[in-house]
């Protein structure tokens, strides 16, 4: 079935520095990628989404490019700050013959230290 | 726009009670998603819904879990005779007809004693 896998957290950085979290997923078809984050205590939010191979999903400075080549949809940002401290996770479309949903990976815990 | 509304936030039950958690869509949106979050792991779905009718409950664990989403009223997630393998923070999304867009609750937190 469809999956997605991240790299492991925690990922601890100093404010300003580059992030580069993975993600790689498995699925047939041509799903849709998405990244959500959680901050603590909170639910998800939509953070980026690209919905075709070669697409680029951006948001406040986070940036992500949908590469079918290598099934990887990694999420960048050139400078982090502390207000970046959350749970990334990296989610890709499933549709199957009963109707479609969300198959999130692990989560990344991000830390950035001032 | 209120966003999707989850209730309570926080719920502590003794094992063997009854857990229900509620869930109100953003204003417009038809279908409900559950997922469960368990410490240090992602987000699991359980089960999808439309008014009236359950579309993929491939998550659901076969015994003791229920849900629905009634024609009026919220979507309640029900756990019967809980366990404490079942404290987790359950959450809900809604999306629109045709959108893979999913909007969170700030999900609802069980933990059983």
């Amino acid at each position: 079935g469809n999956s997605v896998t991240q790299m492991e957290g925690p990922v601890t950085l100093s404010e300003e520095a580059f992030l580069t979290i993975n993600c790689t997923y498995t699925a047939t078809g041509y799903p849709s990628l998405f990244w959500y984050v959680q901050y603590p205590g909170e639910g998800l939010q939509l953070l980026l989404k690209a919905t075709k191979a070669d697409d680029k999903g951006s948001n406040k400075g986070f940036e992500a490019t949908y590469r079918k080549e290598t099934t990887s949809f990694h999420l960048e940002k050139g400078s982090v700050q502390v207000s970046d401290s959350a749970v990334y996770f990296c989610a890709l479309s499933d549709q199957g013959n009963q109707g479609g949903k969300l198959i999130f990976g692990q989560g990344t815990e991000l830390s950035v230290k001032p | 726009n209120a966003g999707v509304m989850q209730n309570p936030r926080h719920l502590v039950r003794r094992r063997g009670q009854e857990a229900r958690l509620r869930c109100s869509p953003m204003k417009g949106h038809s279908h409900v998603y559950w997922y469960r979050q368990l410490p240090e792991e992602g987000l699991k779905f359980m089960v999808y819904l439309q008014k009236e009718n359950i579309i993929d409950e491939s998550g659901m664990p076969k015994e003791r879990f229920s849900a629905e989403f009634p024609k009026e009223g919220p979507s309640i997630l029900r756990i019967q005779q809980v366990v404490r393998g079942d404290s987790a923070a359950y959450f809900c999304a809604s999306s629109p007809v045709g959108e893979w867009e999913l909007f969170f609750g700030e999900g609802s937190r069980l933990t059983v004693l």
